[in-house]
This record gives C-alpha cells, sequence and structure tokens, in this order.
C-alpha cells in the first residue's frame, strides 16, 4: 500500500481558498487517491476520488500532476464549517479493500 | 437503511469483560470495515469483509479482537477479556461493491473500559 504525507495542520480565514497536498510517491498503477473528511463526533465521510489530472464536484476538487506522485484538495471559498481533518487515501479504490487512513491534515477556518 | 448503523452508541465495562459491538451497513453493500480511532488520531484498520468473507484481519491487535459477519450483512465486533488499553472509538463502514466505492462510515461505539 502506497504511503500517504500530508501537513499535519492548516490555518485558514473565511472565503478562502484551501489548496491541501498529499505526498504519495510510491503510487502504484492500480492505485486510485481518495479524500475523506471528518468532523469531532463523527465518522469520516467522503469527499472526492480521482485517478488523474482534474476531478471536481460541489464540494472540491481534486488535482493530480501527470507524475501521480502526489495531489492537492481544493477548497473553494472555506467557512467555519470546513474545519476538520482530512485524509488522503491511496490504493485501489475505496471499497473491497484494506484501506488505510493516515493522520489526516487538520483544517481550523478563522473567521 | 439510511445509513450505517452502529450500536450501542456508548458501551462501559469493566476491565475482563467480553463486550460485542454491532455494525448494521447499509443494505445491499457488499463490503464492510472495522475501524478504531484514538483521540486525535486516524482511523486504524481492524479488518474488513466482502459478503461474509472475512478478507483481511491483519489490524486486529491481538487473539481477545474477533469479529464476524456470518450472512453477509449485520457484522459483530467482540473484545474478550477487554482491558483498560482497549477504550477507544470503534467506527464501522460499509461500501457498495469491490471497486472504487467511497466508504460510508457509521457514528461509531465509545468504549470505555474501566
Amino acid at each position: 500500500l502506497a504511503k500517504t504525507t500530508q501537513p499535519i495542520s492548516m490555518d485558514s480565514y473565511e472565503g478562502q481558498e484551501v489548496n491541501i497536498t498529499c505526498s504519495h510517491n510510491n503510487i502504484a498503477t492500480n492505485d486510485y487517491i481518495t479524500w475523506y473528511q471528518q468532523f469531532p463526533s463523527q465518522g469520516p465521510r467522503f469527499i472526492i476520488q480521482g485517478y488523474k489530472t482534474k476531478v471536481t464536484n460541489e464540494v472540491a476538487s481534486l488535482f493530480i500532476p501527470a507524475d501521480r506522485k502526489s495531489s492537492t484538495l481544493s477548497l473553494p471559498r472555506v467557512s467555519l464549517s470546513d474545519t476538520a481533518v482530512y485524509y488522503c487515501l491511496v490504493g485501489e479504490g475505496t471499497g473491497g479493500f484494506k484501506t488505510i487512513f493516515g493522520a489526516g491534515t487538520r483544517l481550523f477556518v478563522k473567521a | 437503511g439510511a445509513g450505517v448503523s452502529q450500536s450501542p452508541r456508548y458501551k462501559v465495562t469493566k476491565r475482563g469483560q467480553d463486550v460485542a459491538l454491532r455494525c448494521d451497513p447499509i443494505s445491499g453493500h457488499v463490503s464492510l470495515y472495522w475501524y478504531r480511532q484514538a483521540l486525535g488520531q486516524g482511523p486504524e484498520f481492524l479488518t474488513y469483509f466482502n459478503y461474509e468473507a472475512q478478507q483481511d484481519k491483519s489490524g486486529l491487535p491481538n487473539d481477545r479482537f474477533s469479529a464476524e459477519r456470518p450472512e453477509g450483512s449485520i457484522s459483530t465486533l467482540t473484545i474478550q477479556r477487554t482491558e483498560q488499553r482497549d477504550s477507544a472509538m470503534y467506527r464501522c463502514a460499509s461500501s457498495s461493491d469491490r471497486g472504487n466505492s467511497p466508504l460510508h462510515f457509521g457514528n461509531g461505539t465509545r468504549l470505555t473500559v474501566t
């Protein structure tokens, strides 16, 4: 399983765009990149998944360069409610396989 | 169901007692996962099932921990002879197939061993 490295914490202000970068130098050909969000007292929640280039949904964008050794989760115009822990995972999809979470990035959005 | 359901929500037990934690996945979900999460840390993988088959139990800390999913739906995580170090949030997740499906987590069971 590819190991991931992401910042331990980040601070931002309301209305700003936040970019969280995850390194995964040993990503395998069949691996996908998946991000989850976790609020206190809740389980992690799927945000976005991608394989290469760019993926966008109603919540975030995911940018993956050609070598796929890193990825960047982009949260547009964050609000206080985006304060959470964000996990980057790499593996053969998110279902039916051993799925390992790291320590995640704690994002704190200030007013 | 609407989501993954775990019970009990909270469990306080005395050291040495056995506990059984239940997970009711989203209806039709093939894969089911168990995680343990300590405060301030990410979820720690314990084990997972595809249908009723336990595919990987390499994350179970020791032989006091076991899990089953006999009919491919509800799962039970059992901890025998609990110890204080077993205190944690235990989370269950399910996903719809063996492909690239997101994990859907329950709200967890907070286990406290006194």
